[in-house]
């Protein structure tokens, strides 16, 4: 119950398309759902993140729809770039634990 | 600039012996972490510190070992106990208040690798 699950494993995308990338989780306790970006020999870093009280959350390029019925929650990256390339984690947490669960990761590539 | 820095960034173990990592932040916050990250997989927790001189065991704590005897530094060992240490090492750190820990802060982490 505690695990995120995250699809797909890797993503590959024409420059300009939409990167979709899923997550699903079973806890309903979760209350908090962040998006992480990830270059190479980097550390992550917060991209997006949203709570179940909205069905979506944009900033920018970068949308997270939820679907609280589902226990599912997604990422768009609309008009990708190759600067978009890079290893995207999902992730969730509940109340003020903030211990948290993480998606395996997508390596997502955009082709130019 | 403030932020986190972990060193060294390559680092390679022998049979048997420990090893230290090292994380240092100047971003005056309390909360520290120890994460490790395994190709195709998710972050997985180690230890955690909320204060100085206290750390709780993560997920994974067996073969590590951790100390906080300062708010900026938060160093990991990896015993010789971890009989599989290769692994990529991400500390992380966030402030305090009610939404604090919503966003974590990462150091560009640490290759280990077994000879």
């Amino acid at each position: 119950q505690q695990q995120v699950k995250q699809s797909p494993q890797s993503l590959i995308v024409q420059k300009g398309g939409i990167s979709i990338i899923n997550c699903a989780y079973e806890n309903t306790a979760f209350d908090y759902f962040p998006w992480y970006q990830q270059f190479p020999g980097k550390g992550p870093a917060l991209l997006i993140a949203i709570r179940p009280d909205v069905s979506e959350k944009k900033e920018g390029r970068f949308t997270i729809s939820f679907n609280k019925s589902a226990k599912q929650f997604s990422l768009h990256i609309m008009d990708s770039q190759p600067g978009d390339s890079a290893t995207y984690f999902c992730a969730a947490s509940k109340g003020s634990n903030y211990q948290l669960i993480w998606g395996a990761g997508t390596k997502l590539i955009i082709k130019p | 600039d403030g932020g986190i820095t972990q060193s060294p960034k390559y680092l390679f173990r022998k049979e048997g012996q420990n090893v230290t990592l090292s994380c240092e932040q100047n971003l005056n916050h309390d909360a520290m972490y120890w994460y490790r990250q395994d190709p195709g997989q998710g972050l997985r927790l180690i230890y955690y510190s909320q204060i100085v001189n206290d750390f709780q065991k993560g997920d994974i704590a067996e073969g590590y070992s951790v100390s906080r005897e300062k708010k900026e530094s938060f160093p990991l060992t990896v015993t010789s106990a971890q009989k599989n240490p290769t692994a990529f090492y991400l500390c992380a750190s966030h402030p305090e208040g009610a939404t604090g820990w919503e966003k974590l802060f990462f150091g560009s982490g640490t290759q280990l690798s077994v000879l």
